[in-house]
């Protein structure tokens, strides 16, 4: 069956400019997951979904961070006033039912902030 | 805080020599560790996970990992490499249920 996927694959934006960036999760998985991952550095957790909710957006790092699901299953995570240190590969997984089950990771959109 | 560290920037190795990619872990509770693998230009993919059991844990690719309790390490390891495993390897603990922590990653490089 499809993985998950996550459009655009590269995104390159002015500094100030808002962005969005979106993904597909694997279908019937009722947690998705959003991580950031800079050069050289593991995947860095920003939010969960547990269906239509946030279940725990402690690592979204200020308020110009947004992400919502609202029908369970696509999900788009919102970037306003982006800075050049948001440029990163921004990772989307989903998971069977979350908890301690392995998360599918999609291929990452590659956002650039000039 | 749970944390993962993964000592080695970078593994090299022969081909069909065994290898080992470690892993530590620091964790208040039942640790929930897990290995994933990243290819150049592809996404992340699932290895295997401990969760409870049986300290040995057999994956994906004939890689396996043994949980050590005592040593607080869940290393990586397989019997003989391959060339094509050559790839970016991360760690990674389960925060609670929802969130994975994953260590900086090491780079295997498997020579012919």
């Amino acid at each position: 069956g499809a993985g998950v996927s996550q459009t655009p694959s590269n995104k390159v934006t002015e500094k100030g400019k808002y962005v969005e960036l979106r993904c597909d999760p694997i279908s019937g998985h009722t947690a998705l997951y959003w991580y950031r991952q800079s050069l050289g550095q593991g995947p860095e957790f920003l939010i969960y979904f547990q269906g239509t909710g946030a279940a725990d957006d402690s690592g979204l790092p200020n308020d110009r961070f947004f992400a919502v699901r609202p029908e369970g299953s696509v999900s788009t995570l919102k970037i306003q006033r982006t800075e050049r240190g948001d440029s990163a590969v921004y990772l989307c997984a989903s998971s069977a039912s979350g908890g301690y089950n392995e998360q599918f990771f999609g291929p990452g959109t590659r956002l650039t902030v000039l | 805080a749970q944390s993962v560290a993964q000592p080695e920037d970078q593994v090299n190795v022969a081909e069909g020599n065994p290898l080992t990619v470690k892993c530590t872990y620091s964790v208040s509770g039942n640790p929930y560790l897990f290995w994933y693998v990243q290819y150049p230009n592809r996404g992340l993919q699932f290895l295997l996970k401990y969760i409870t059991g049986d300290n040995l844990v057999k994956g994906s690719y004939g890689f396996e990992a043994e949980f050590n309790k005592s040593q607080t390490s869940f290393h990586l390891k397989k019997p003989s490499a391959l060339v094509s495993d050559s790839a970016l390897y991360f760690c990674a603990v389960n925060q609670a249920g929802t969130a994975l922590i994953f260590g900086k990653g090491t780079t295997l490089s498997v020579s012919s």
